[in-house]
């Protein structure tokens, strides 16, 4: 499978732990991006990386979320002493940086922070 | 307000029937995706259009640039087709700005 994927799909942890997730996008996909999706909602934008830079980061990301990509390659999201807030769905994606921009999604972690 | 809005949030349809949802958007835009989520959070890109009208099986997508709106239609609805639809815009660094999505449900 050449998709984007994510680990883990599903993740349970107790208020004020630490929790880390990765993405692994499309192979050739120098862009790559995280969002959450709180229930009933679309999901929001959090930050994306060109290859190993972090160009942009979501006011929605506070001090507690730190995201890294240190190769180019894979990305880990990071969430410090989690709050029961933080419990939602988290989207990677991946594209070409190029015409036609289209974003490659995975299938997501579902956090919850009890 | 919302930078994109979709109605309704909810659909109920009978198999066959032809579902219209719809997106309106206030920002400038580069480009307008239709999305695709089913239960268990995968999304799935449907369509990615800039101008006119796109068609692929029985979706159809259209977008008016000027007045910052695009529709997305079913034509013979399918309990298959059911799931969330979320129109998506991207505009600087193609970072997607999402409505809130539409939850279609076709019974038999």
């Amino acid at each position: 499978d050449t998709g984007v994927s994510q680990d883990p799909r599903h993740k349970i942890t107790k208020r004020g732990q630490n929790v880390t997730f990765r993405c692994d996008p499309i192979s050739e996909h120098n862009r790559l991006y995280w969002y959450r999706q709180t229930l009933g909602q679309g999901p929001e934008f959090l930050t994306y990386f060109q290859n190993e830079a972090q160009l942009e980061k979501s006011r929605l990301l506070s001090d507690r979320f730190s995201a890294e990509r240190p190769k180019g390659s894979f990305s880990t999201l990071e969430i410090q002493r989690t709050e029961q807030g933080d419990s939602a769905m988290y989207l990677c994606a991946s594209s070409l940086g190029r015409a036609p921009y289209e974003q490659y999604f995975g299938p997501g972690t579902r956090l919850t922070v009890t | 307000k919302n930078e994109v809005e979709q109605s309704p949030q909810n659909l109920t349809a009978q198999e066959g029937e032809f579902i219209t949802i719809n997106c309106s958007y206030s920002v400038g835009i580069s480009a307008l995706h239709w999305l695709q989520q089913h239960p268990g959070g995968g999304i799935v890109s449907l369509f990615m259009l800039s101008s006119g009208k796109k068609k692929h099986g029985r979706l159809i997508a259209t977008i008016n640039i000027q007045e910052k709106h695009s529709s997305l239609h079913i034509t013979a609805s399918h309990p298959r087709d059911s799931a969330v639809y979320i129109c998506a815009v991207r505009g600087s660094a193609d970072k997607l700005i999402f409505g809130t999505g539409t939850r279609l449900q076709v019974f038999p």
